[in-house]
């Protein structure tokens, strides 16, 4: 199992473009979930994914999009980029059918920054 | 007042040192509790967890929960170069539908040879 996957691993941005963020998971299940890391703020959550087809928001959803493409993959946009979305951005699942949904499992990160 | 409060240091001991870390929340309701451990430039990987008062234990490791206190601690027993990473503590409430975890900053660890 490779767990949750992330791509890319590092990006460099100029300010008001567009990227997406990408994440996978082939543990089964049913909750995803996007954070931030930023130095002296811990990890924020952006957006999550209860079940496949729902999303809501977090606590810093401004300037962020997703998507729940299906079971495995939950993707991350930022339409215009920023100088404040200078951040790591890490991907998260936790839970299976039925059980509990608190223990989360992170990806490796995207190192973004944006100019 | 943050939910979860926590020391960020950074921290650092000798090796082979017994290492507290702390954290300290405010809301009754959280009766799950966690420890991540982060090493540099990684993703934060689960180190620990329990669902109520007391310690579990897990080789070095010993989770701590006071709920009186709204309390928790890891310990590190035998500490080693290869435990020198960021720890950070989370909790949220029982059976939360959706998987919310609410996490303390991170204290850095390092363990000197």
């Amino acid at each position: 199992n490779a767990g949750v996957t992330q791509t890319p691993k590092f990006q460099v941005l100029k300010t008001g473009q567009s990227m997406t963020l990408q994440c996978a998971q082939d543990m089964n299940h049913n909750s995803m979930y996007w954070y931030r890391q930023d130095p002296g703020m811990g990890l924020r959550l952006i957006y999550y994914s209860a079940s496949e087809g729902t999303t809501d928001k977090g606590e810093v959803p401004n300037g962020y999009n997703v998507s729940r493409l299906n079971k495995r993959e939950f993707s991350l946009r930022l339409e215009s980029a920023a100088p404040s979305q200078t951040s790591v951005y890490f991907c998260a699942s936790s839970g299976l059918a039925g059980g509990r949904t608190d223990t989360q499992y992170f990806g490796p990160g995207t190192r973004l920054t944006v100019l | 007042q943050k939910e979860v409060e926590q020391d960020p240091g950074p921290l650092s001991v000798p090796e082979g040192a017994i290492v507290s870390l702390n954290c300290t929340y405010s809301n009754s309701a959280f009766q799950y509790f966690m420890w991540y451990r982060q090493y540099s430039r990684k993703g934060p990987e689960l180190l620990m967890y329990t669902y109520s008062s007391g310690n579990k234990e897990d080789g070095r490791f010993t989770a701590q929960v006071d709920k009186s206190s709204k309390y928790i601690s890891l310990f590190i027993r035998d500490s080693q170069p290869s435990d020198s990473a960021t720890y950070l503590c989370a909790t949220s409430v029982y059976g939360g539908s959706q998987g919310n975890l609410i996490f303390g900053k991170g204290t850095k660890l390092s363990v000197k040879p």
